[in-house]
């Protein structure tokens, strides 16, 4: 069974980039059968997607984010990693990684399922000089 | 502010049901049959509980199911139990620039 974990800093200066890898156990980043996603909770607030990335390196990103995001993968170590730059106080929030189903079908739509049915843990990032 | 509204807070009693509705637009739930509910204890991960407007994944109870009527979306949890009472966030595709879209969150409180 697929297990996500999300590690990296806990804490974050201001203006400095904030860096997360999520390591995949009990299954292969390269079998393709999922696109990999990162999510974010602030403290008391909702859910915010932040973006996807499938094993090739094809990506999607919140257009909101998209300035200040770069999600990469790393197949040979079965991990995906997040990196956010220019980080504020807003920024402040549980980060979780997530997994979509691949899909596919006859009208010839290939991509993510667009919804996460498996969750890591998540890890707090705290910005705070 | 969410791209998608969803009321701050139900309740109920057990063994009631209750519905929590997820409003969007035509660019997102009424344009797609792509709308995701997650239930969330505190201090937990969400977990996937509706897909695909009204399907369940395995091991998810059939006292919640999932509809769509035009731009809002519904999740109804039927027999309520105290082990529902969580937060539950709807989610929604919402076209190729926008992508995912989620919604504020409902507290569901079981009395």
């Amino acid at each position: 069974q697929v297990q996500l974990q999300e590690s990296g800093p806990g804490l974050v200066k201001p203006s400095q980039t904030l860096s997360l890898t999520c390591t995949v156990s009990g299954g292969s980043i390269s079998s393709g059968d999922y696109y990999w996603s990162w999510i974010r909770q602030p403290p008391g607030k909702g859910l915010e997607w932040i973006g996807y990335i499938y094993y090739s390196g094809s990506t999607y990103y919140n257009p909101s984010l998209k300035s200040r995001v770069t999600i990469s993968v790393d197949t040979s170590k079965n991990q995906f990693s997040l990196k956010l730059s220019s980080v504020t106080a807003a920024d402040t929030a549980v980060y979780y990684c997530a997994s979509s189903k691949y899909y596919y079908d006859s009208s010839g739509y290939y991509g993510p399922a667009w919804y996460f049915d498996l969750w890591g843990r998540g890890t707090l990032v705290t910005v705070s000089s | 502010q969410s791209a998608l509204t969803q009321p701050a807070s139900v309740s109920g009693s057990p063994g009631q049901s209750i519905t929590i509705s997820c409003t969007g637009t035509s660019s997102d739930v009424g344009s797609y049959n792509l709308v995701s509910w997650y239930q969330q204890h505190p201090g937990k991960a969400p977990k996937l509980m509706i897909y695909e407007v009204s399907k369940r994944p395995s091991g998810v109870s059939n006292r919640f199911s999932g509809s769509k009527s035009g731009n809002t979306a519904s999740l109804t949890i039927s027999g309520l139990q105290a082990e529902d009472e969580a937060d539950y966030y709807c989610c929604s595709y919402a076209g190729s620039s926008t992508y995912v879209v989620f919604g504020g969150g409902t507290k569901l409180t079981v009395l």
